[in-house]
């Protein structure tokens, strides 16, 4: 069964104290591996999208990568306006059409 | 860019009446859009997903009946959930791909929705 699981389920971190969030999934297909940052009553946030395996993207204090069944969004010195929700996303399939959310990392930051 | 709106932002309204949520892209085109719906700390359900000139695509235990998708131009989706009751209650977000930016999607702000 396709699936994805997000883990820690919650993460509390002191400024400045670096971590990783991981993200394991188990599809047929891969198409692409999203990630997304959620704040409380308002839409994901993009943030980043790894097509393959090996790649890595960055964007500030936050640094996605790509494995064969997992992904991890590492988070460098991160501060109190990171914390929010973190979901993964993975897009299968043959024609690309199966999409499958996690249930997020909840992150505070705590001053 | 790749902003998407949602119209409302909250609406409450009285049981058995039809609720129609509007998502646009606002500085793309979009060939397709998706519905999700999410409940309190629980991640996003895909409800349906749309291409734009043809009918919405349903996932399983998605009543078309009941959330009808309108996908009339490569900017505007409409979401109608008619006849809504208590347990359609819930956070509604839309998301868009963008023509030549990949697979990658865009979400709206959500639209929540209160069945009294």
């Amino acid at each position: 069964e396709d699936q994805v699981t997000q883990s820690p389920e919650a993460l509390r971190l002191q400024e400045g104290e670096s971590s990783s969030l991981n993200c394991s999934y188990t599809v047929s297909g891969l198409r692409g591996l999203f990630w997304y940052r959620q704040d409380p009553g308002k839409g994901p946030e993009f943030l980043f999208t790894l097509y393959s395996a090996g790649e890595e993207k960055e964007k500030e204090r936050l640094k996605a990568t790509l494995t064969k069944k997992e992904s991890f969004l590492h988070i460098t010195a991160p501060k109190p306006e990171d914390s929010a929700t973190y979901l993964c996303a993975v897009q299968a399939g043959i024609a690309g059409n199966q999409f499958y959310f996690g249930t997020g990392t909840s992150l505070t930051v705590i001053p | 860019g790749a902003v998407v709106s949602q119209h409302p932002s909250r609406v409450i309204c009285k049981s058995g009446t039809s609720v129609k949520i509007e998502c646009r892209s606002l500085d793309f085109q979009a060939t397709t859009m998706f519905w999700y719906r999410q409940f309190p700390k629980k991640s996003l359900m895909l409800m349906a997903t749309s291409n734009e000139g043809s009918k919405a695509t349903y996932e399983q235990g998605v009543e078309k009946d009941k959330f009808l998708i309108n996908h009339a131009s490569l900017t505007l989706s409409t979401l109608t959930v008619t006849s809504a009751h208590p347990e359609d209650s819930s956070f509604y977000i839309c998301s868009a791909k963008a023509i030549g930016r990949g697979e990658t999607q865009y979400f709206g702000p959500g639209t929540r929705l209160l069945v009294l």
